[in-house]
């Protein structure tokens, strides 16, 4: 059974930290890794993506990647209370035709 | 910026009755999928499709559950004879062969069963 296990929260961060939010897997063939954002009520928005070990950067977002320790993170950088939201991680094995696998949500906060 | 499309919004529906929930996946996209989300829980893959047959598909997706691309652009899931706990949001998403598959959903479909 494949696992996606993240701190559902909430996780309250002063507006203009760095927010820090993790996830853990327990598949080791899972190969590609997703940061969504959701809104209450509202559908899963892809932030980013990886598949590589290492970090990668997108504007305020930095995703993290470490497949030997089966760790993604992502954090957010000058936060915004826009930003708040539950924030999703998923993963999948690599192929277009594998669903993905979610984590139940970490709830995000941003104080003003 | 192309987007994925659902309709209904919300469907409500009585116990045992059909419902076909459809979408109108990213126009340049091959894979389609369906997930649902139950009030306060995670998101859960149903199903994927790729060139006109089912890729994968969860145990969730049982005999009840059927998925169909009727034309060019609709992607539809129908479900038979639903039951008080198919009551949740239905996401339809797509992909195209980019580097990591990424999905893309569309803004659901709320079915409540009665």
């Amino acid at each position: 059974q494949k696992e996606v296990e993240q701190n559902s929260g909430p996780l309250s961060v002063p507006e203009g930290a760095i927010a820090s939010l993790n996830c853990t897997y327990s598949d080791r063939g899972s190969q590609s890794f997703f940061w969504y954002r959701q809104y209450s009520g509202k559908s899963p928005e892809l932030i980013m993506f990886i598949y590589s070990n290492g970090d990668k950067e997108d504007g305020r977002f930095t995703a993290q990647l470490n497949k030997a320790s089966q760790y993604v993170s992502l954090l957010i950088r000058d936060s915004q209370p826009s930003d708040s939201a539950t924030y999703l991680c998923a993963v999948s094995e690599g192929g277009g035709a594998d669903g993905l696998t979610f984590g139940k949500g970490t709830h995000l906060i941003i104080q003003p | 910026e192309p987007e994925v499309t659902q309709t209904p919004s919300h469907q409500v529906t009585q116990m045992g009755q059909e419902v076909i929930l459809r979408c109108v996946p990213i126009s340049n996209h091959l894979y389609f999928y369906w997930y649902r989300q139950i009030l306060g829980q995670k998101v859960e893959f149903l199903v994927s499709f790729y060139n006109n047959e089912i890729s994968e598909k969860s145990e969730i997706f049982d005999d009840q559950f059927s998925v169909e691309r009727p034309d060019g652009s609709n992607f539809t899931l129908k479900i038979r004879s639903t039951k008080l706990e198919d009551s949740a949001m239905y996401f339809c998403a797509s992909s195209d062969s980019g580097s990591a598959y990424e999905q893309y959903f569309g803004p659901g479909t709320r079915l409540t069963v009665t």
